[in-house]
């Protein structure tokens, strides 16, 4: 699996956009990065998901360089829900590969 | 709209003991896996399974054992609790070709 690193933590104030950045410069073509984040206490949850193009759904946007080097989630009105561990995991898009959690980025969101 | 129920969600153990935990998914999903997290550390895998009646080892199963005797359900296993196996246990299911995970709310276990 393609190593990725992330900040161990980042603020956002309340309703800006969070910007949480991950670089995995060793990604293969066919795997896929992936975001899930983790509320205090609870269980993961899955976010959002790509391979080269810019994705969007309700809860984030995934931008992925060019050479797929480095990607950004972006949660576009941050709110104090949105506070948690945030884990870029990059890994290929299908079979039972499992998903190998870092220590991800710390996101707390400032009223 | 129950997705991964994990039961229970809080147990204290003594050394040696012997539990289950139970992982019941109604997704209809193929695979399934067991997760534990130690303070300030990411999700380990444990085991995983991918389809009913198989099981195999993820990065730590000593330790544990499994069982998928049921599609929807994924059975983990202390046989003699040990200190070190305090922690919370994360199940999770997926159908695969996503490879998207959806999780349980977690056990925590504490082994004295």
């Amino acid at each position: 699996d393609a190593k990725t690193t992330q900040p161990p933590s980042m603020d956002c104030a309340e309703g800006r956009a969070a910007n949480l950045p991950c670089n995995h410069s060793t990604i293969s073509g066919n795997e896929y990065v992936y975001w899930y984040r983790q509320i205090h206490s609870q269980g993961p949850q899955y976010i959002i998901h790509g391979l080269k193009n810019n994705e969007t759904n309700e809860m984030a946007s995934l931008i992925i360089t060019e050479d797929r080097k480095s990607s950004t989630l972006i949660l576009p009105h941050a709110t104090l829900r949105d506070t948690a561990v945030y884990y870029c995991i990059v890994r290929a898009n299908f079979g039972n590969e499992k998903l190998t959690f870092g220590t991800g980025t710390r996101l707390t969101i400032i009223p | 709209n129950a997705g991964v129920t994990q039961t229970p969600k809080f147990r204290v153990l003594k050394t040696g003991q012997s539990m289950t935990l139970l992982c019941a998914q109604d997704m209809n999903h193929e695979y399934m896996y067991w997760y534990r997290q130690d303070p300030g550390m990411g999700l380990r895998l444990i085991h995983y399974s991918v389809g009913e009646g198989t099981t195999a080892k993820g990065e730590v199963p000593d330790g544990y054992n499994v069982s998928r005797l049921k599609k929807q359900n994924f059975l983990l296993g202390l046989e003699s609790a040990a200190p070190s196996q305090t922690s919370v246990y994360f199940c999770a299911s997926s159908r695969g070709e996503k490879n998207i995970q959806y999780f349980g709310a977690g056990t925590r276990l504490s082994v004295l």
